[in-house]
This record gives structure tokens, sequence and C-alpha cells, in this order.
């Protein structure tokens, strides 16, 4: 049973457009949520989170919004960069504070 | 922010053997987990190494398959035990820091032969 779900297995982008990753959850109690990032050989690495008392977080060319009503969140990148083309992953904490990944999305973002 | 390795990087074993990953952290962290990523699949929290104690395992990760040690507030073992090909993973280990903000190393890529 997957509490979040990533549906799309990979995304291609072109340099300076937007990427936007989506992620889905189950669980309504689900209050916190953060999107990591992870390239080939490296462990992920923390990108950006979001409480669900917000509706949107911003951090540089990183934005995460938050749809409590239809358990959705999303991370929109702008510009898209070559640099940017990793493996995202979304996660949410369950109650007992362990986090629950999706299963990835793989972003190439091309020149 | 502290740094964290894992050793070995990778690694290709037989069917049958053990083999134990280590993780060290440069500094004292007070929660480490270990998590298994499939091929193809998302991250799978395995445990939560407690310091001092035993590990604490999530459902369908058991003892005498995953032994985990905890020695002190930097460092870890994970074990994997009597491997099949079905054990063929990346294997992390991470540190959490408020708000559930973990940060991971650079993972053990197993292949069970």
């Amino acid at each position: 049973d997957q509490q979040v779900k990533q549906n799309s297995p990979s995304l291609s982008v072109q340099e300076g457009r937007i990427s936007i990753l989506n992620c889905d959850y189950t669980n309504s109690m689900f209050d916190y949520f953060l999107w990591y990032k992870k390239y080939p050989a490296e462990g992920p690495t923390f990108l950006i989170s979001i409480s669900s008392i917000k509706d949107k977080n911003e951090d540089g060319r990183f934005t995460v919004f938050l749809n409590k009503s239809a358990k959705h969140l999303s991370l929109h990148i702008v510009p898209s960069q070559p640099g940017d083309s990793a493996v995202y992953f979304c996660a949410t904490r369950n109650q007992g504070g362990k986090l629950i990944f999706g299963q990835g999305t793989e972003l190439s973002v091309k020149p | 922010s502290a740094v964290i390795s894992q050793k070995p990087s990778r690694d290709i074993c037989q069917r049958g053997t053990s083999l134990t990953i280590q993780c060290q952290v440069d500094s004292q962290v007070t929660m480490m987990f270990w998590y298994r990523q499939q091929p193809g699949q998302s991250l799978t929290l395995i445990a939560t190494a407690n310091q001092g104690s035993e590990a604490t395992y999530e459902s369908g990760f058991v003892i005498d398959k995953f032994p985990i040690s905890r020695p002190n507030l930097t460092f870890s073992t994970l074990t994997v035990s009597n491997m099949s090909p079905e054990d063929s993973s990346i294997y992390l280990c991470s540190f959490g820091t408020e708000p559930y903000e973990q940060y991971f190393g650079p993972g053990t890529r197993l292949t069970v032969t």
C-alpha cells in the first residue's frame, strides 16, 4: 500500500523552462512534506519542505505547492538547469515521525 | 552541517554470505537510520539505530537478517546476513534533525550473485 505516490517515473524538460514534479499522498493526517534530490552514486539531499499549515514554500528557483484537499503536492523548478537533472523524491512523515518516500521521478533537463 | 560517510561504497557478494556496512558521522547525532532502495523502488526504512540499545525495526525487517550496532553517537553498522539475490539494493544510512530533515550517506550498492 503505497502511501506516497509519484506517478511519473521520468520527466524531460528543456533548459530554461519550468519543471513540475508531482506527488500524491493518501493520509490526510500527514502534516509535513519534503523533497529530496538524488544524483547517481550519491545519497539523497534535502531540497525543500512544507508544513501542512502552508500551501506554498519558495526557496530560490524551487517552489513547493501543497493542495491538502486533493492530497497533492508539487515541486516547481524555474528556470530548469542541466544540473537539476537527478531523481527527485517526495516524502512525508508518519505519526511515528518516520519518513515515507515516494518512488521518485527522474528529471532530465536538456540543454 | 555534519558529514556522513559509508563503507564500502559497493560490493559484489555471493549468496549465503554476510556483509557489514559502516556509517560514520563527523559529529554526534541522536538519531541514525538505515534504509534500503531496491531497484526502481522508493527508499524503505529498515530500522532506527539507537545508541546503547537494540535497534527498532520496521515491519518486514528482522534483527536476525539485518543486525545493527550503534556503539556511540557517531557510528553505526548494518549487517546483511545470509544474503540472497533479492538483497541486491542500495543501502543508505542517515541521521535526523528537527523537523525531520534527514541527511543521507552516499549509499552502499550491494549486488548478490
